[in-house]
């Protein structure tokens, strides 16, 4: 098994720009969520799915932030347009239900807004 | 006030000490407890569940106090490879919610 796989590892874009990072799951894993982690707020949950159902979008920081998932295996998270205070490490993490405890994290994407 | 607290370190130890850290959490309906574990610029990993009777793997021991709402996490005999941020995890609604992380504890364990 891959485990959860997230693209880009690293992406660095100019203030304004629309940023899209992206996620596939672990197959058979009915849960998906995103974080994101900073210093300061440590991680922070902005959304998560449960079947390809958003369940609890209220960590979405505004209206700047969306988040899909098509299908089972891929998920995406969009940013438009970016601010440099949207700059963290966003993790996508899958499970097999919400309130398992093996979610599997992927090893994120490091986000740097200029 | 946070959903999670901990002391966010660092706690710098001496290989073979003994280290323990405590977290709280603010919503007493919480249902299930876990500690994940995190190295420096890697992804956040299941450590170990925590159960009210106590529960212990290997070296490491967690501990939950419902009444006091704390969780603590003791790791015996500490290694260099222990050295990593340890992270208090609480999920409020059992299979329908959602795990909040705490900001977690830093763990240095010199030579």
């Amino acid at each position: 098994d891959a485990g959860v796989i997230q693209s880009p590892r690293h992406e660095v874009t100019e203030m304004g720009q629309e940023v899209t990072l992206r996620c596939k799951p672990i197959s058979g894993h009915n849960s998906l969520f995103w974080y994101r982690q900073t210093m300061m707020r440590g991680l922070e949950l902005l959304i998560y799915f449960n079947n390809n159902v958003p369940i609890d979008d209220s960590g979405m920081p505004e209206d700047r932030f969306s988040a899909k998932m098509p299908n089972a295996s891929f998920s995406t998270l969009k940013i438009q347009p970016s601010e440099p205070r949207d700059s963290a490490v966003y993790f996508c993490a899958s499970s097999l239900h919400p309130g398992a405890a093996g979610y599997t994290f992927g090893s994120g994407t490091r986000l740097t807004v200029v | 006030r946070k959903e999670v607290e901990q002391d966010p370190g660092p706690f710098n130890v001496p290989e073979g000490a003994t280290v323990a850290f405590n977290c709280t959490y603010s919503n007493s309906a919480s249902q299930s407890f876990f500690w994940y574990r995190q190295d420096c610029r890697k992804e956040p990993k299941l450590l170990m569940s925590v159960y009210s009777s106590g529960n212990e793997d290997g070296r490491f021991t967690a501990q939950l106090n419902r009444a006091s709402q704390y969780i603590s996490l003791l790791i015996r005999d500490s290694k260099l490879s222990d050295s990593a941020t340890y992270l208090c995890v609480v999920n409020h609604s059992g299979n329908t919610g959602k795990l909040i992380f705490g900001q977690g504890t830093t763990l240095q364990v010199k030579p």
